[in-house]
């Protein structure tokens, strides 16, 4: 595609539920990333896919988060049992490789109730 | 942790003026990279500066890169309205290989 996108652009949930966050990186980009951006702060890594190999999910901020990348392609970022600290703005990027531009989508607006 | 650092917070001037934002850093790196986002959301890539580099130029934009000195500045010249967004600069450190670490950013507001 054009660019990196991602879905949903806005969820609301309650306490202690589950959600899905997915995103589709620019085709051909080995790197992906996922960060979180609370109200009027910067970016917080969470975790970074890089081709085949064993993600870095050295920035996930508890075992409540997961991500999977499937065929090295899409992403889904998981929390389970949400809180309402999770609330933030979550935005995925991709890029050729390390050290080179990152591209990012338009992010999910996560609302936890 | 973040190790990138915006200077000001925020900043308020005239449209036509420049408006000059700088970035600090601690640790030593393969390159620093401008970002803006607008509303909240939609963060977009400005400029990437190696650390072999010391300016860069693209259209309006002026990047500066002092590695001795672990800063960098971003320059708009002749602002628009358009330009009000936050401006965050991010690191990708020597030992990070792949993160990048990100300040808080500078609110800029351009008053028509």
């Amino acid at each position: 595609g054009a660019g990196v996108s991602q879905s949903p652009s806005n969820k609301v949930t309650e306490k202690g539920k589950d959600v899905e966050l997915r995103c589709d990186p620019i085709s051909g980009h080995t790197a992906l990333y996922w960060y979180r951006q609370s109200l009027g702060q910067g970016l917080e890594f969470l975790i970074y896919f890089q081709g085949n190999s064993a993600p870095d999910k050295s920035g996930l901020p508890s075992d409540r988060f997961s991500a999977e990348r499937t065929g090295g392609s899409v992403s889904t970022l998981t929390i389970q049992r949400t809180q309402q600290e999770d609330s933030a703005v979550y935005l995925c990027a991709s890029s050729t490789g390390e050290q080179e531009t990152q591209y990012f989508g338009p992010g999910t607006r996560l609302l936890v109730l | 942790s973040q190790q990138g650092e915006e200077d000001p917070q925020a900043l308020s001037i005239q449209e036509g003026e420049n408006a000059t934002m700088n970035c600090s850093y601690k640790t030593s790196i393969n390159n620093l990279q401008w970002y803006r986002q607008n509303s909240g959301r939609g963060l977009v890539h400005l400029i990437l500066i190696r650390s072999n580099e010391r300016e860069k130029h693209s259209g309006r934009l002026r990047v500066t890169l002092d590695t001795s000195k672990k800063s960098s500045s971003l320059l708009i010249t002749a602002s628009r309205a358009a330009d009000t967004a936050s401006y965050f600069c991010a690191t990708d450190g020597v030992d990070s290989n792949y993160q990048l670490i990100w300040g808080a950013g500078t609110k800029l507001i351009i008053k028509p």
